[in-house]
């Protein structure tokens, strides 16, 4: 198993440009997530799906878009991008079953750069 | 609503001393707690978890942590640190009905050798 894969590793944009994150798991997960990570700050969750069709709000979503229309896959897209939006940014699956007991499941991080 | 607190952003150890790393949270419920682990340019990996009964959960590369209800902490320790243990550590909490975890802002291990 490949696990959770994200695309591109490395990404630098201009500020106004627009940009799809790629995210992908082959365990079957229901549940995926989005999170930036800033220094001092920890994670903080974007967007996150509980299935396929299904996505809501986290804590910082403003700027950031998602749609689920597979299991496997979660896109994370800036529709505009803002050098606010410079960060790194993770994408996270886990099983849903047994509610809360189940480690989520990390991809290696794209870091993206708005200059 | 939850939370989880990490009260130091950096730890400095010497090779071969014990480690402890605290964290404490506040939730109301019965707390599902983690304990994550990023080394550098990577993502998150699970240590540990702790769902519920013996209070000392093992994990992996030599890492345990103690639920103590009473002090609302879930502390992570190793006895003897060594220098591939320099890395960003997370303490996560979830509950019953949430998928979504709630993390602390990272504690960064530094290991002078």
């Amino acid at each position: 198993n490949a696990g959770v894969t994200q695309t591109p590793k490395f990404q630098v944009l201009k500020t106004g440009q627009s940009m799809t994150l790629q995210c992908a798991q082959d365990m079957n997960h229901e549940y995926m997530s989005w999170y930036r990570q800033d220094p001092g700050m920890g994670l903080r969750l974007i967007h996150y799906s509980v299935g396929a069709g299904i996505t809501d709000q986290g804590e910082v979503p403003n700027g950031y878009n998602v749609s689920r229309s597979t299991t496997e896959d979660f896109p994370l897209r800036l529709l505009s991008a803002a050098p606010s939006q410079t960060s790194v940014y993770f994408c996270a699956s886990s099983y849903s079953g047994t509610s809360g007991r189940n480690e989520q499941f990390f991809g290696p991080g794209t870091r993206l750069t708005v200059l | 609503a939850q939370s989880v607190t990490q009260p130091d952003i950096h730890i400095t150890v010497s090779e071969g001393a014990s480690l402890e790393l605290r964290c404490n949270y506040s939730y109301g419920a019965t707390p599902y707690l983690f304990w994550y682990v990023q080394s550098p340019g990577q993502g998150l990996q699970l240590l540990l978890k702790y769902f519920s009964g013996d209070t000392l959960v093992q994990g992996i590369k030599g890492f345990e942590a103690e639920f103590k209800r009473s002090q609302s902490s879930f502390n992570l320790r190793k006895p003897s640190v060594h220098w591939s243990d320099a890395a960003e550590y997370f303490c996560a909490v979830t509950s019953g009905g949430s998928y979504i975890p709630t993390f602390g802002r990272g504690t960064s291990l530094i290991v002078h050798p």
